[in-house]
């Protein structure tokens, strides 16, 4: 079975600060896929970033990056620089790279900035 | 293009009553979702589709049903409404090989009193 662990509920932080949010997940799957969603206040899902299992380089794009480690079966997100609009539910997403293509999410956790 | 829409966006039920969602796509994704979120619980798969004319189950499929007519199109159906299907729903759609993200939906309130 699949599992996606958002240990961190709530997080909040002053802006210009770094933040880091993290991401634990199991599969048994040799091939699978990690995703990024933030959802904002208004409530829609916007996608961020997916990487997929064979693919362990860091991503950087402008304050955010992506770190992910098949050794520790983790997959964090680091903002840099947070800013008030950063302030959102992020969740993050397994998928299998079998024939169902189903996402399994966290359960999210909540970034307030604080001004 | 629009990407992934929902009708309605906002629904008051009354316990028994029934109601279909509906979800559109023009993307031209074979596969679409439907997910409800409840607050601490995440994203939680009701239905799936992998093409027109399928449907399949997901983690949370009681009490709801699903069709798939047309490829742009998924609806989600409520038959006898009740106060635990109060959620917000998400619908998402996605191709069917290596560029499968999910898009989703703005969401459908609904509360069931």
């Amino acid at each position: 079975a699949q599992k996606v662990t958002q240990a961190q509920t709530e997080i909040s932080v002053v802006e210009k600060e770094d933040v880091t949010l993290d991401c634990v997940y199991e599969t048994r799957d040799t091939t699978y896929y990690l995703f990024w969603y933030k959802q904002p206040p208004s409530g829609e899902l916007v996608f961020l970033i997916r990487r997929n299992s064979f693919d362990e380089q860091n991503e950087i794009s402008g304050r955010y990056s992506w770190n992910f480690q098949k050794s520790t079966s983790s997959f964090n997100f680091t903002i840099t620089a947070s800013q008030v609009v950063d302030s959102a539910v992020y969740f993050c997403a397994l998928g299998n790279g079998g024939s169902n293509y189903k996402l399994t999410f966290g359960k999210g956790t909540l970034l307030t900035v604080n001004p | 293009n629009a990407g992934v829409t929902q009708t309605p966006k906002f629904r008051v039920l009354k316990t028994g009553q029934s109601m279909t969602l509906l979800c559109a796509q023009d993307m031209n994704h074979e596969y679409m979702y439907w997910y409800r979120q409840d607050p601490g619980m995440g994203l939680r798969l009701i239905h799936y589709s992998v093409g027109e004319g399928t449907t399949a189950k997901g983690e949370v499929p009681d009490g709801y049903n699903v069709s798939r007519l047309k490829k742009q199109n998924f609806l989600l159906g409520l038959e006898s409404a009740a106060p635990s299907q109060t959620s917000v729903y998400f619908c998402a759609s996605s191709y069917s090989n290596f560029a499968w993200t999910q898009y989703f939906g703005p969401g459908t309130r609904l509360l069931v009193l």
